[in-house]
């Protein structure tokens, strides 16, 4: 099964900066399709989750534009250009190209 | 407005059985392939399983693989998830989802305890 490996796992941002999730893949997900199922998710505490990004770089309907996704093969960004206080929570990549699909282990976002 | 509606939670003993069941709302259930995704207290998001929307393919999970059954009735909407031979380390909320759809939507999840 295709692993998934999420950096930092704690995450302690100032209102108003800038954060960084990074999602690492054991093999590449590109798809024989062409596309690259790679998915962000946030979970905030107490909610399901919601899926903010698809296909690497694709928002959500209703997703703000602060959240983008990029990157490639193995190696995937989320970015979340001002942290405000509804933020936190913890994001989740998941692998939507080989069954199983497998989530990252979680990245838990907090105001410092 | 989209609802996916769980239920069919509770508690039960290992080796025991229970069924899930998700009520969609909201949009054409039949033209998409749906997902269980389940998380135990406290830890992270785990796939479960996935049933095409026409219910020709499925797919789990190595840890419930031979244990559960995915299923579908489009007629009412609705999606299954047969547990079987249920073990503690089962115990999780268990949401559907339709990850096929922008957006994606999920349920509120319904506790599936599983005790001795």
């Amino acid at each position: 099964d295709v692993v998934m490996t999420q950096s930092p796992l704690s995450l302690p941002v100032t209102l108003g900066q800038p954060a960084s999730i990074s999602c690492r893949s054991s093999q590449s997900l590109v798809h024989s399709d062409g596309s690259t199922y790679l998915n962000w998710f946030q979970q905030r505490p107490g909610q399901s989750p919601r899926r903010l990004i698809y296909k690497v770089s694709n928002r959500d309907s209703g997703v703000p534009d602060k959240f983008s996704g990029s990157g490639s093969g193995t190696d995937f960004t989320l970015k979340i250009s001002r942290v405000e206080a509804e933020d936190v929570g913890i994001y989740y990549c998941m692998q939507g190209t080989y069954w199983p699909y497998i989530f990252g282990q979680g990245t838990k976002l907090e105001i410092k | 407005q989209v609802q996916l509606v769980e239920s069919g939670g509770g508690v039960v003993q290992p080796g025991g059985s229970l069924r899930l069941s998700c009520a969609a709302s909201g949009f054409t259930f039949s033209n998409y392939g749906m997902h269980w995704v389940r998380q135990a207290p406290g830890k992270g998001l785990e796939w479960v399983s996935f049933i095409r929307y026409d219910a020709t393919n499925t797919h789990y999970a190595d840890s419930v693989k031979g244990r559960f059954t995915i299923s579908r009735d489009n007629s009412k909407s609705t999606l299954f998830l047969q547990m079987n031979s249920l073990r503690l380390e089962d115990t999780a909320l268990y949401y559907c989802a339709n990850l096929y759809s922008d957006p994606a939507y999920w349920g509120q999840g319904t506790l599936v305890t599983v005790s001795s």
